[in-house]
C-alpha cells in the first residue's frame, strides 16, 4: 500500500481542456510538493505548499493543499501538449524524516 | 549552476553481477538521495546520505547499498543482480532540509539480463 495514492492514473485528455489530478493520504503530511517527470528524465519540482488550506498558481497550474494537510490537488486550465507528463506528489509525513512519492498520474494532451 | 550529474545513463548487466552508479550533486547540496523508479511501483526510496552518513533508508534488501564522500558525491552498488532490478535509478540532491526540494539527475536506467 503506498502512503499517498494519486487519481486518476492516467489521463488523456484534448488540448483545451480542464483536468485536476488528487493526492490523497490517510497520514498528515508536514508539506507536499508537486513534480512533473517528462520521457528520458528526471522529476522536476513545481510547486511546494506547506499551510493546511493553502492554495499556489504557477500561470495556468493551480495547486491546493488540504485543510488537514493529508491530501491535495492539482488542476490544469486549458491543458496545452507541453504539460505532457507524469505528475508526482511528494511529501514528508509530519512524524517522519524521509520523503515519500506519489503513485504517479501519467497525463497525455492531445493537439 | 551545474545540474545533478548520474553516470552512466544505460546499463546493460547479466543476473549475479554487481554494478556501480554514480551521482555528482549540486554545487552545494549535502544532501544526496536515490531512488528506484519501475512502471508497477512508481518511485521507491532507496537512501539518503547527508554529509557522508546515511539518514535514511527505505526498505530494500542488503544488495543495495550507497555512500557519500567528502565532496558529496555519491554511489550506488547493487550486488547479486536480479531481473527485478531492472528499472531507472535516480538521484536527488538537496541542502537537505525537511521541505528541500529535490533536485533531479536524468537517471541511470539498468538492464538486468
Amino acid at each position: 500500500t503506498q502512503l499517498l495514492e494519486q487519481s486518476p492514473q492516467f489521463l488523456s485528455i484534448q488540448e483545451g481542456e480542464n483536468l485536476t489530478v488528487y493526492c490523497n493520504s490517510s497520514s498528515v503530511f508536514s508539506s507536499l510538493q508537486w513534480y512533473r517527470q517528462e520521457p528520458g528524465e528526471g522529476p522536476v519540482l513545481l510547486v511546494t505548499v506547506v499551510t493546511g488550506g493553502e492554495v499556489k498558481k504557477l500561470k495556468r497550474l493551480t495547486f491546493q493543499f488540504g485543510d488537514a494537510r493529508k491530501d491535495s490537488s492539482l488542476h490544469i486550465t486549458a491543458a496545452q501538449p507541453g504539460d505532457t507528463g507524469l505528475y508526482l506528489c511528494a511529501g514528508v509525513v509530519n512524524t517522519g524524516n524521509q520523503f515519500y512519492f506519489g503513485t504517479g498520474t501519467s497525463l497525455t494532451v492531445i493537439p | 549552476k551545474a545540474g545533478v550529474t548520474q553516470t552512466p545513463r544505460y546499463l546493460i548487466k547479466t543476473r549475479g553481477q554487481q554494478v556501480t552508479l554514480s551521482c555528482s550533486p549540486i554545487s552545494g547540496h549535502r544532501s544526496v538521495s536515490w531512488y528506484q523508479q519501475t512502471p508497477g511501483q512508481g518511485l521507491q526510496f532507496l537512501f539518503e546520505y547527508f554529509s557522508e552518513t546515511q539518514r535514511n533508508k527505505g526498505n530494500f534488501p542488503g544488495r543495495f547499498s550507497g555512500r557519500q564522500f567528502s565532496n558529496s558525491r555519491s554511489e550506488m552498488n547493487v550486488s547479486t543482480l536480479e531481473l527485478g532490478d531492472s528499472a531507472l535509478y535516480l538521484c536527488a540532491s538537496s541542502l537537505g532540509g525537511l521541505s528541500s526540494p529535490l533536485h533531479f539527475g536524468n537517471g541511470t536506467r539498468l538492464t538486468v539480463t
